[in-house]
């Protein structure tokens, strides 16, 4: 089945700097990478996702690209803000398996 | 319409004890999903039912752990002879489609075993 990794399971940024969080997979088959943000006691909410069809896709400050040769997709935060302090969550999966990374911890320091 | 609900939102027993944890997914949605996540970590899946088909049990932690889903809608997840390890929030989630399709999750009944 497959196996999602993600890192850093931590990160502390400066407010107006960018975050970077990466995570790989292991399926081939895997066509379906979604990005999750769970803030403090809150429900985990879909923030982006992309397909294997493409390999970046952008929404405001958030943007997500997709290396499918090397099994590994990356979440960007541009001009990150207070707000943007959560846990947020890698997944990969297709039609038969979907699998949820452990988690980056991002604190954005005002 | 409405998102996924979950019920209760709290629930504080005694160890030993059976609890029933209730999830109703949003309409339509066929893929159904349990997580288990405790403190300041990560989701631990549990179980998926997909319409019809035979639930995927491979995340279930222990035979005190079960979940049925009825008409293909509701579904319930009961730990029976509670732990204190057992305390954790559960959270369900719903999805048009297994792995190609958004997860809409519920709030989560958080679970607190004395």
């Amino acid at each position: 089945g497959e196996n999602v990794e993600q890192h850093p399971s931590t990160l502390s940024v400066q407010e107006g700097d960018s975050a970077v969080i990466k995570c790989t997979y292991s399926d081939s088959a895997s066509n379906y990478f979604p990005w999750y943000k769970q803030e403090l006691g809150k429900r985990p909410q879909l923030i982006i996702d992309i397909r294997s069809n493409v390999g970046e896709k952008k929404d405001q400050r958030i943007a997500v690209t997709l290396n499918k040769t090397a099994k590994h997709f990356s979440l960007h935060i541009t001009e990150t803000q207070p707000e943007d302090s959560a846990v947020y969550f890698c997944a990969g999966g297709n039609n038969n398996d979907m699998r949820f990374g452990a988690g980056t911890r991002l604190t954005v320091k005002p | 319409g409405a998102g996924v609900s979950q019920s209760p939102s709290n629930k504080v027993t005694e160890k030993g004890k059976d609890v029933e944890l209730r999830c109703d997914p949003i309409s339509g949605h066929t893929a159904l999903y349990w997580y288990r996540q405790s403190l300041g970590q990560g989701l631990e899946f549990l179980i998926y039912f997909q319409g019809n088909s035979a639930p995927d049990k491979s995340g279930l932690p222990s035979d005190r752990f079960s979940a049925e889903r009825t008409g293909g809608s509701v579904s319930t997840l009961t730990i029976q002879r509670t732990q204190q390890e057992d305390s954790a929030v559960y959270l369900c989630a719903s999805s048009r489609d297994r792995g190609a399709e958004p997860q809409h999750f519920g709030d989560g009944t958080r679970l607190s075993i004395l």
